[in-house]
């Protein structure tokens, strides 16, 4: 079965501070994963994903299939940063299945 | 073009009573998801269509829950009896091909509190 577990509700750092926002997945076989970011009172977006390797706004994330985490780094936070994160995992054959989220991580820059 | 549009963007109901929640995708896409998001249980996985396949219902809470999508387009989620614990912000979203790296599209949501 798939699963994310995001095992943080609220993560709060000063301005300029390193993040690190935990992800880790279930999964048996070889997944997708995925940042999706909320901003307040925006839609729900896509951040970034891992078969990118890309650095969208300071962030980047890596895969680790032998600890399976995907964990969201940036290492200075900045006060726009804050929003809600959510990890997501598809899977099944060919990657075609559906998209699980974790629970989302809240995260609160401080000035 | 427009984003994923949800309608209505907000529903109070009865308990008991039935809601229809309506999502137009983007024009092309495929795959449409319906989500959950509510306090302290994130975004919930209710079911999801992918083109003429079956859709996948295995997130559906219960029996009282059901989706259609009309012509591999609009999609309606239909809560029969609501319960006061249905009470959620509802979310669509739609993504262009199957699978690979296709992002989701999210719509705005639709906010149903029951009373």
């Amino acid at each position: 079965a798939q699963r994310v577990t995001q095992p943080e509700k609220l993560l709060s750092v000063f301005k300029g501070a390193p993040v690190e926002l935990k992800c880790n997945y279930s999964y048996s076989g070889s997944p997708e994963l995925f940042w999706y970011v909320q901003y307040s009172r925006q839609r729900l977006q896509l951040l970034l994903r891992h078969i990118s390797r890309e650095s969208i706004k300071g962030f980047t994330a890596d895969l680790n299939k032998g600890e399976t985490s995907f964990h969201l780094k940036k290492p200075f936070a900045q006060e726009e940063d804050s929003a809600m994160y959510y990890c997501a995992l598809r899977g099944g054959s060919g990657n075609t299945g559906k998209l699980i989220f974790g629970q989302g991580t809240t995260l609160q820059v401080k000035p | 073009g427009a984003g994923v549009s949800q309608s209505p963007s907000n529903k109070v109901t009865e308990k008991g009573k039935d809601v229809e929640l309506r999502c137009d995708p983007i024009s092309g896409h495929t795959a449409l998801y319906w989500y959950r998001q509510s306090l302290g249980q994130g975004l919930e996985f209710l079911i999801y269509f992918q083109g003429n396949s079956a859709p996948d219902k295995s997130g559906l809470p219960s029996d009282r829950f059901s989706a259609e999508r009309t012509g591999g387009s609009v999609s309606t989620l239909t809560i029969q009896r609501t319960q006061q614990e249905d009470s959620a912000v509802y979310l669509c979203a739609s993504s262009q091909r199957q699978g690979g790296n296709s992002p989701l599209h999210f719509g705005n949501g639709t906010r149903l509190t029951v009373t």
